[in-house]
C-alpha cells in the first residue's frame, strides 16, 4: 500500500515551454502533498507544501509564479514549470502523506530537461 | 524543525549489521524520528519512524536514545540493494540534510 505515482518520469521541453508534473497517492487519501527538486549530487531541497483545496506555501527563495502548484483533490497534486529554462533542468519529486504524523510516501521523480 | 546531523558516508560489509547514526539535539516532545533512503535516481523510500520506543519493521530497527537527542538506524543483514542515501529527519515534512551515502561491499 501507500503507493504515490509521478508522471511524467521525464521530459524534455524547450525553452519558453510550461511544463506539468502529475502526483498521485493511488490507495491513499492525501491531505498533504510537498514537492520537491534535487540538483545531482545535492540533497533534496522542499519547494512547497500542498494541502488539499488551498493555495500552496512555498519555501522562501521559490518563485510562486514560475512553480504553479495545485492540489485539487486528496489524490491528485500538480507543478507546472513555466516558461521553463535550462537552469530550472533539475528531478523533481513530489511526496505525500495522510496526517501530520503518518510517513511521507514519494513519487519516483520526474527529469526535467530544458534545451 | 529540528536540524539533524549524520555522517557523510559509511560502508558495511555485506551480511553485516549496519548502522547508521542521526543526531538530532534539538528535537522537541512532540517530533517523531523518521528515516528514508534514496537510491540512485529514484523517488526516496520510507524506512521507519518513531517517537521514544525503539521500533522495529520487516525493513530495520530504530533505536532512539532516551533523552531523544540521537538516534541509529540498523540494518540487521545489509545487501548490496542497500547501497543508499540514508535521510534522518524530525517532523514528516523533512527539510533534508545531506544523509547518509552507505556502500555495503561484497
Amino acid at each position: 500500500g501507500a503507493v504515490v505515482s509521478q508522471h511524467p518520469s521525464w521530459v524534455i521541453c524547450k525553452s519558453g515551454t510550461s511544463v506539468k508534473i502529475e502526483c498521485r497517492s493511488l490507495d491513499f487519501q492525501a491531505t498533504t502533498m510537498f514537492w520537491y527538486r534535487q540538483f545531482p549530487k545535492q540533497s533534496l531541497m522542499l519547494m512547497a507544501t500542498s494541502n488539499e483545496g488551498s493555495k500552496a506555501t512555498y519555501e522562501q527563495g521559490v518563485e510562486k509564479d514560475k512553480f504553479l502548484i495545485n492540489h485539487a483533490s486528496l489524490t491528485l497534486s500538480t507543478l507546472t514549470v513555466t516558461s521553463a529554462h535550462p537552469e530550472d533542468s533539475s528531478f523533481y519529486i513530489c511526496s505525500a502523506r495522510t496526517d501530520a504524523n503518518s510517513p511521507l510516501h514519494f513519487g519516483n521523480g520526474t527529469r526535467l530537461t530544458v534545451t | 524543525d529540528a536540524k539533524t546531523t549524520q555522517p557523510t558516508s559509511m560502508d558495511c560489509a555485506e551480511g553485516r549489521a549496519a548502522n547508521l547514526p542521526c543526531n538530532h539535539s534539538t528535537i522537541s516532545g512532540n517530533e517523531y524520528v523518521y528515516w528514508y533512503r534514496q537510491i540512485h535516481s529514484q523517488g526516496p523510500q520510507y524506512i521507519i519512524h518513531g517517537l521514544k520506543n525503539n521500533e522495529t519493521n520487516e525493513m530495520a530497527s530504530l533505536i532512539i536514545t532516551e533523552d531523544r537527542k540521537s538516534s541509529t538506524l540498523i540494518l540487521p543483514h545489509a545487501t548490496l540493494r542497500d547501497t543508499a542515501v540514508y535521510f534522518c529527519g524530525a517532523t514528516n515534512k523533512l527539510i533534508f540534510g545531506t544523509g547518509t551515502l552507505l556502500a555495503v561491499q561484497p
